[in-house]
């Protein structure tokens, strides 16, 4: 069975105080993974998608990157509107385009 | 920019009713799919839709469920009879193809 985990599950930070949030995922054959970013009682909000071992994208203050295993969600001299529950998804080969998810991480940046 | 809407934000329903939610998907897309989230759970797949039929569905899908396109623009998840373990978040998403997923604001679904 597809297993995404993310860790830490909860994550305070100063502002300015950079971090990195993790997604390691088993997969038999993975198609993409993706970065949301969920505020409370709201949907999910697209950030990234990554495709293979090596690519990295940037948006702001975050920077995703991907291995063969995990996933690193890096937020740089974060900002109190970084507050937010990341989630981290995956999408298999052969399995129609659903998102597997994971349980996020919920990040709180204090002024 | 194009936008997925969901419809009602909040239904309150009585154990046993049936409720219909709404979502409108990017005009353009392709694939249409509900996800549920339980309060402090996981978002989970229910369903997939392509080309006017069900491509892939969950465990969690089962008869209660259905899923429609009735026209060109809306796609509806009915539940026929609600369970109080049905009340969740409900989303809507789309995608064009094998591309990324946006994701409607979500239906809060409470069965009392």
């Amino acid at each position: 069975e597809d297993q995404v985990t993310q860790s830490p599950e909860a994550l305070r930070l100063q502002e300015g105080e950079s971090s990195s949030l993790n997604c390691s995922y088993t997969v038999s054959g993975l198609r993409g993974l993706f970065w949301y970013r969920q505020d409370p009682g709201k949907g999910p909000e697209f950030l990234f998608t990554l495709y293979s071992a090596g690519e990295e994208k940037e948006k702001e203050r975050l920077k995703a990157t991907l291995t063969k295993k995990e996933s690193f969600l890096h937020i740089t001299a974060p900002k109190p509107e970084d507050s937010a529950t990341y989630l981290c998804a995956v999408q298999v080969n052969l399995n129609d385009y659903k998102l597997s998810f994971g349980a996020g991480t919920t990040v709180t940046v204090r002024a | 920019e194009p936008e997925v809407t969901q419809t009602p934000s909040h239904q309150v329903t009585q154990m046993g009713q049936e409720v219909i939610l709404r979502c409108v998907p990017i005009s353009n897309h392709l694939y249409f799919y509900w996800y549920r989230q339980i309060l402090g759970q996981k978002v989970e797949f229910l369903v997939s839709f392509y080309n006017n039929e069900i491509s892939e569905k969950s465990e969690i899908f089962d008869d209660q469920f259905s899923v429609e396109r009735p026209d060109g623009s809306n796609f509806t998840l009915k539940i026929r009879s609600t369970k109080l373990e049905d009340s969740a978040m409900y989303f809507c998403a789309s995608s064009l193809e094998d591309t990324t997923s946006f994701f409607g604001q979500g239906t809060r679904l409470t069965v009392v």
